[in-house]
């Protein structure tokens, strides 16, 4: 299968500090790629569509210019969390779905999980 | 809102059973529904995604129904082994841009020896 790769694992960032998360699609080129966030005990929630070489398209209720999203390559996107606050503390997850697939099948990356202080 | 519900939220059982969980969601007019596996502090690994046109879908010991006229997907694990031990996400698409789906909270499965 795909493979899709995030770095960090893991991160621990004072607050008010800003933290990078990347998300690579090693096997495949990905116009786009999706973020995902989950908090503890709850469901996944789709925060941006990103796009390659334009704007991210972000859901309803996801500050923009709090989650900063770049997807400047074909496999490479990154997430940028700005001026993190502990609220800001989850679980982040990428995925991204093969070019020319019809059925939506998606591969995810193994997840950042972001401890804010 | 779109919302995906999965029953129940945790099961617990000794290995070999059969095993049935369920999924329902509002909104028949779907696309597809995917089924995912989570194990603790990962990410999501596909299992089986059954498109609108589709009624069921099998993968070795897993199967997936689909019936979008009452909103429900099952998914079916035969022959549970603890290695079936994980979190299973039910997901359906947000409408026609594939990838953007509406995940349950996910039923956590326990298979004992």
């Amino acid at each position: 299968g795909a493979v899709v790769s995030q770095h960090p694992s893991w991160v621990i960032c004072k607050s008010g500090t800003s933290v990078k998360i990347e998300c690579r699609s090693l096997d495949f080129q990905a116009t786009t790629m999706f973020w995902y966030r989950q908090f503890p005990k709850q469901s996944l929630m789709l925060m941006a569509t990103s796009n390659e070489g334009s704007k991210a398209t972000y859901e309803q209720g996801v500050e923009k210019d709090k989650f900063l999203i770049n997807h400047a390559s074909l496999t490479l996107s990154t997430l940028t969390v700005t001026s993190a606050h502990p609220e800001d503390s989850s679980f982040y997850i990428c995925s991204a779905s093969r070019p020319g697939s019809n059925t939506g099948e998606l591969f995810f990356g193994e997840g950042s999980r972001l401890t804010v202080l | 809102k779109q919302e995906v519900t999965q029953i129940p939220a945790a099961l617990s059982v000794p290995e070999g059973e059969n095993l049935v969980l369920n999924c329902s969601f509002t909104d028949s007019a779907i696309y597809n529904l995917q089924w995912f596996r989570q194990d603790p502090g990962k990410g999501l690994t596909s299992l089986l995604l059954i498109q609108s046109s589709q009624r069921e879908q099998t993968s070795g010991r897993l199967n997936a129904s689909l019936d979008k006229s009452s909103g429900r997907s099952t998914l079916y694990i035969a022959a549970s082994q603890p290695g079936d031990s994980a979190t299973y996400l039910c997901a359906r698409d947000r409408g026609s841009t594939l990838g953007r789906l509406y995940f349950g909270r996910g039923t956590q499965l326990t298979v004992w020896p």
